[in-house]
């Protein structure tokens, strides 16, 4: 069966821009997660869904970061303002309660 | 606040030999450990699940251990091929979410 993905693969933009990351999880999984990945380290934990609502969002580093998975399935991660530091890859993971998570290729943002 | 260390950070071994590798995590108080490998520019893709009752699980050439009360668990990889060269990363269920270690990158030489 089709597993989590995520789009874009890659996102370049301009320091200051604003931007949209999709995560579609896999069909039937009630719980999502939203990582930051930097170059060598291990993902660090951003969000947590569980349906609609975020049940964890301590993870988030600062008021340009928000998240939204209105009808329990398709999550967005939305960056308002963004920053040189924000560069990294973004990984969703999903998973049918809170036990295994399942991980998307993830979207590799750069900004410029 | 939980903190996930992994030893070594990268190693390099030739083709066939047997390996461990190890994660060291500082909170006892889990839920679960997961095992995960990450190829270059890839995603996770997750090797073993071994729940806060368990001892180890095992997954083909790949055993993994968990001793919750001393906060360490151990990936074993039996006759490692060149294939099994990747990123290797541990988290741990804490709470509502997981925290991961920083990987132990393993080269595999033909």
């Amino acid at each position: 069966g089709a597993g989590v993905s995520q789009t874009p693969s890659n996102k370049v933009t301009e320091k200051g821009k604003y931007v949209e990351l999709r995560c579609d999880p896999i069909s039937g999984h009630t719980a999502l997660y939203w990582y930051r990945q930097s170059l060598g380290q291990g993902p660090e934990f951003l969000i947590y869904f569980q349906g609609t609502g975020a049940a964890d969002d301590s993870g988030l580093p600062n008021d340009r970061f928000f998240a939204v998975r209105p009808e329990g399935s398709v999550s967005t991660l939305k960056i308002q303002r963004t920053e040189r530091g924000d560069s990294a890859v973004y990984l969703c993971a999903s998973s049918p309660g809170s036990n295994e998570q399942f991980f998307g290729p993830g979207t590799r943002l750069t900004v410029l | 606040k939980q903190e996930v260390t992994q030893i070594p950070a990268a190693l390099s071994v030739p083709e066939g030999e047997n390996l461990v590798l190890n994660c060291s995590f500082t909170d006892s108080a889990i839920y679960n450990l997961q095992w995960f490998r990450q190829d270059p520019g890839k995603g996770l893709t997750s090797l073993l699940l071994i729940q806060s009752s368990q001892r180890e699980q095992t997954s083909g050439r790949l055993n993994a251990s968990l001793d919750k009360s001393s906060g360490r668990s151990t990936l074993y990889i039996a006759a490692s091929q060149p294939g099994d060269s990747a990123t290797y990363l541990c988290a741990v269920r804490d709470g509502q979410n997981f925290v991961f270690g920083p990987g132990t990158r393993l080269s595999v030489l033909p």
